[in-house]
């Protein structure tokens, strides 16, 4: 079974600061990884999609890595601002399935 | 608007009264899914659907049931909710790609549910 591990659970960084959310899966068989924001009590916002394919993805001030072979996967986001406060969830797509992480909540101080 | 629709977004209920969330979809998409997410667990998938009349498990199945009548709609039942149902629950949907199973999951806001 998939087990996808983010790493770390929290982090708190000054504003301006770049930063970079790791997130790890055994099963290195997916057909996707796609990064999510959640704001508390809201739903899940797509950031970015890789295809299994693919070795990174960007938009605006976020990039996302892909290394299939070692079950890996970085967001890194520059220039964090305060409304970047959120939860970053990562979930493979194993082809009918998604496995998500628990996510890294993330508090960027003004 | 684009979009994935749940309701209630809140219920209260108690132990061993039926109880249906409805989900729906705008964007012709042919798969969906039900996630719960529980602290420290993260979301974890319960049914998904890959098109109408087409329902398979996920992780966590047990206790929960899910039609699949029309394309847009896709309902989660629990005929017998017990307290350790209580969770936020979230609808999900996605269209493929250009490639096969290059799916992006499209989610609805959430349904709190509180089994006492």
């Amino acid at each position: 079974k998939q087990e996808v591990t983010q790493i770390p659970a929290a982090l708190s960084v000054p504003e301006g600061e770049n930063l970079v959310l790791n997130c790890s899966f055994t099963d290195s068989a997916i057909y996707n990884l796609q990064w999510f924001r959640q704001d508390p009590g809201k739903g899940l916002t797509s950031l970015l999609l890789i295809q299994s394919s693919q070795r990174e993805q960007t938009s605006g001030r976020l990039n996302a890595s892909l290394d299939k072979s070692s079950g890996r996967s970085t967001l890194y986001i520059a220039a964090s601002q305060p409304g970047d406060s959120a939860t970053y969830l990562c979930a493979v797509n194993t082809g009918n399935q998604f496995y998500f992480g628990t996510g890294t909540s993330l508090t960027v101080i003004p | 608007e684009a979009q994935v629709t749940q309701n209630p977004r809140y219920l209260i209920t108690v132990t061993g009264k039926k109880l249906t969330v409805t989900c729906s979809q705008n964007m012709n998409h042919e798969y969906m899914s039900w996630y719960r997410q529980d602290p420290g667990l993260g979301l974890r998938q319960i049914y998904y659907s890959m098109n109408v009349e087409v329902t398979d498990k996920g992780d966590v199945p047990e206790g929960y049931k899910v039609s699949r009548k029309e394309k847009r709609n896709f309902p989660l039942i629990l005929e017998s909710p017990s307290p350790n149902q209580t969770s936020l629950y979230f609808c999900a949907s996605s269209s493929p790609g250009p490639r096969l199973c290059t799916y992006e999951q499209y989610f609805g806001p959430g349904t709190r549910l509180t089994v006492t």
